[in-house]
């Protein structure tokens, strides 16, 4: 069974720029994060989807991150314009469902994200 | 909020040596407890998982134990390998979804 792919695995942007991460998620699953990975810290969830709609996105600094999952499928975080502080890992995660049938957490699998430098 | 609180700073230690890294959680209700490895150059992986008061994970040789009464999930194992050198994140979930919520992690150093 094929993981969850992103790409690129590396981009170097200026600050202003704009940039675009893109997930695929394991095939069936319905629920996809992404995260963000800041140099020695763990990741911070940034936005959930279930299928194509979202279900929590209160950590995404709205103001320049966006983020859609068009067909309920791949999907694509973008930033516009990047600041230096968004340099970061952006790890994108599936899982089955958003919550077990058995009332129960549903492993999520990470991709192997997308190292972003901002100069 | 729903936070985990990791030891500070990275362990080293020798081949065959004891491992313990400690986790305390601050969550409403009951969450589920996970510990994330993420060795070089892969993706992040469940290690163990709990979920309820009392229980203990277990894989590979590391053990945690879900303690409600001081809000732990400390990793333990018994004699670590050069191939346990990764970075151990633990994390948690609250009741009700999915939301990850993890520490920040400790880098662990297995020398021969």
């Amino acid at each position: 069974e094929a993981g969850v792919a992103q790409s690129p695995r590396y981009k170097i942007i200026e600050k202003r720029q704009s940039v675009a991460f893109w997930c695929n998620p394991i095939s069936g699953h319905a629920t996809l994060y992404w995260y963000q990975q800041i140099l020695g810290q763990g990741p911070k969830l940034l936005i959930q989807f279930q299928n194509n709609g979202v279900v929590d996105d209160s950590q995404l600094p709205k103001d320049r991150f966006s983020a859609e999952r068009l067909k309920g499928v791949d999907s694509t975080l973008k930033i516009q314009p990047a600041k230096l502080e968004d340099s970061a890992v952006y790890l994108c995660a599936s899982s089955s469902s958003a919550w077990g049938q058995g009332r129960s957490y549903n492993e999520q699998f990470f991709g192997p994200g997308t190292r972003l430098t901002v100069l | 909020g729903d936070s985990v609180t990791q030891m500070e700073g990275p362990v080293t230690l020798s081949e065959e040596a004891f491992l313990t890294i400690n986790c305390t959680y601050t969550a409403t209700g009951y969450p589920s407890l996970f510990w994330y490895v993420q060795y070089p150059g892969e993706g992040l992986q469940l290690l163990l998982k709990a979920t309820k008061a009392d229980d203990k994970g277990s894989n590979k040789g590391f053990e945690a134990t879900y303690r409600k009464e001081t809000t732990s999930f400390h990793l333990e194992k018994g004699s670590v390998q050069v191939s346990d050198s990764a970075v151990y994140f633990c994390a948690l979930s609250p009741y009700g979804n999915n939301r990850l919520a993890f520490g920040k992690g400790n880098q662990v150093v297995v020398i021969p």
